[in-house]
C-alpha cells in the first residue's frame, strides 16, 4: 500500500462547477498537508498548506483535513478553465523537507 | 530572473552520452533538491543539499552525480543513462530544509534514446 493515494483522473468538469480533489494516507503521524498545482510544462507551485486538522480557505480554494479518516480534500469553487492542471497533494510528519507526494490528479475544466 | 531557473528545458541524450542539468535559485534559500517526476508516479526525492553539503542521497544510481558549488547553484551530471531514466527532473529550493515553502523550477524534460 502506498503511503499517499491519489486518483490520477482525469477529472473533467464544466466551467463554474465545484471541484473536489482528494488524497488518502496511511501514516497517522502526518501533521503537515499541502496542495500543489502543476501546469503543463511547469514545476509544481504551492497552493495551500494546512497544519494538523481543520479547514483553510483562500479565495475559491478550500483545503480540508480529516485526520480521523486519514483523508484530505481540496475544493475549488466556481472552477475556471485556467484551473486546468495537475493537483498534487503532499504531506509530512514534521516541517522538514521529507514530503511524501501523491501521484497527482489531472483536472480539466471545460469552457 | 526570479525564483528557480532550470536549464536546459529539454534534453535528448544517447545512453553513452554525458550531459549536465543546471539549476539556479534567486530566493536566498540555503537548501536545494533534485526530484524525478515520472508519468503517473509520485515525485521521487533524489538528492538534498543544505548549505552546499549533501545531506541525503535517496539510493540514486551512480550514473546520476550531483554537484552543489554554492547555495544558489545545483547541477546534476548524467552519464551512461538508461531509457527508464527518461523523466522530468525538477529542482527545488527552500529555507533551512523546510518542506513548507518549497519553490520548484520548471524542470528539464529528459529523454534517453
Amino acid at each position: 500500500q502506498k503511503e499517499v493515494e491519489q486518483d490520477p483522473g482525469p477529472l473533467s468538469v464544466p466551467e463554474g462547477a465545484i471541484v473536489s480533489l482528494n488524497c488518502t494516507y496511511s501514516n497517522s503521524a502526518f501533521q503537515y498537508f499541502m496542495w500543489y498545482r502543476q501546469y503543463s510544462r511547469k514545476g509544481p507551485e504551492l497552493l495551500m498548506y494546512t497544519y494538523s486538522s481543520g479547514n483553510k480557505e483562500d479565495g475559491r480554494f478550500t483545503a480540508q483535513v480529516d485526520k480521523s479518516s486519514k483523508y484530505i480534500s481540496l475544493f475549488i469553487r466556481d472552477s475556471q478553465p485556467s484551473d486546468s492542471a495537475t493537483y498534487l497533494c503532499a504531506m509530512s510528519v514534521d516541517s522538514s523537507y521529507k514530503l511524501i507526494f501523491g501521484s497527482g490528479t489531472r483536472l480539466l475544466v471545460r469552457p | 530572473e526570479t525564483g528557480v531557473t532550470q536549464t536546459p528545458r529539454h534534453l535528448v541524450m544517447g545512453m553513452t552520452n554525458k550531459k549536465s542539468l543546471k539549476c539556479e535559485q534567486h530566493l536566498g534559500h540555503n537548501a536545494m533538491y533534485w526530484y524525478k517526476q515520472s508519468a503517473k508516479k509520485p515525485l521521487e526525492l533524489m538528492f538534498v543539499y543544505n548549505f552546499k553539503e549533501q545531506t541525503e542521497n535517496n539510493s540514486v544510481p551512480s550514473r546520476f552525480s550531483p554537484e552543489c558549488p554554492n547555495s544558489s547553484h545545483l547541477f546534476l551530471h548524467l552519464h551512461t543513462l538508461q531509457p527508464e531514466d527518461s523523466a522530468l527532473y525538477l529542482c527545488a529550493s527552500s529555507q533551512e530544509g523546510r518542506g513548507v515553502g518549497y519553490t520548484f523550477g520548471s524542470g528539464t524534460r529528459l529523454t534517453v534514446v
